[in-house]
């Protein structure tokens, strides 16, 4: 069975960096694009940028200057970076592979809350 | 980007009622028109895509329709499992966008 785990500190300083990591079991990173999305505790969802297994990668414009997804296939893994942060990145980060072929979102992992504070 | 609106943001109802949840897109779409299932601290579900596909699992009392800009989920009779978040997304462009959200709660 497919699955996603995210990881990382869920505590990151003012203007220091945000790094995660997603590890897919139970099937490989090749043929699909793999997605990070954020959710505000407000609740609204922001969808990040995505990335496939040969390392293309797409972003939301609005995060463009300060992300980077990256692969690791002999691992299985899928990267977020996010540099400069601010309290206004404090989300629960989930990454969630493309289903069929129309970007829809389908598995999801648990998703892993990251708060901006000093 | 293209803005994604949900109406109602809210909405009480009772088991066996029919619910219909609207997501207007700010521009035509087609059917690049997904919908989510979130239950509170969980991840959110994919319930229908390419606006009126079920997804594999999804029981048929979900149903989605439209093209264009206007989009609606119906749940046909309302099961004690159902309440819960609904979210639309467009995937017709980049950034994927996705609505605010329309509370289902029981009455």
């Amino acid at each position: 069975q497919e699955q996603l785990q995210e990881s990382g500190p869920g505590l990151v300083k003012p203007s220091e960096t945000l790094s995660l990591t997603c590890t897919v079991s139970g099937a490989s990173l090749g043929s699909y694009y793999w997605i990070w999305i954020r959710q505000f505790p407000g609740k609204g969802l922001e969808w990040i940028g995505h990335i496939n297994y040969s390392g293309t990668t797409d972003y939301n414009p609005s995060l463009k200057t300060r992300v980077a997804i990256s692969v690791d296939t002999s691992k299985n893994q899928i990267g977020l970076s996010l540099r400069s942060v601010t309290a206004a990145d404090t989300a629960v980060y989930y990454c969630t592979r493309e289903f069929g072929r129309g970007n829809w979102f389908d598995p999801w992992g648990q998703g892993t809350l990251v708060t901006v504070s000093s | 980007d293209i803005q994604m609106t949900q109406s109602p943001s809210s909405v009480s109802a009772s088991v066996g009622d029919r619910v219909t949840i609207t997501c207007r897109a700010s521009q035509a779409i087609a059917t690049w028109l997904a919908w989510y299932q979130q239950k509170p601290g969980k991840a959110p579900k994919l319930l229908i895509f390419a606006a009126s596909r079920l997804q594999s699992g999804v029981p048929s009392r979900f149903s989605g329709s439209g093209s264009g800009t206007t989009f609606t989920l119906t749940i046909s009779s309302l099961q004690p499992d159902d309440f819960a978040t609904y979210y639309c997304q467009q995937a017709n462009n980049f950034p994927i966008t996705f609505g605010q959200g329309t509370r289902l709660d029981m009455k």
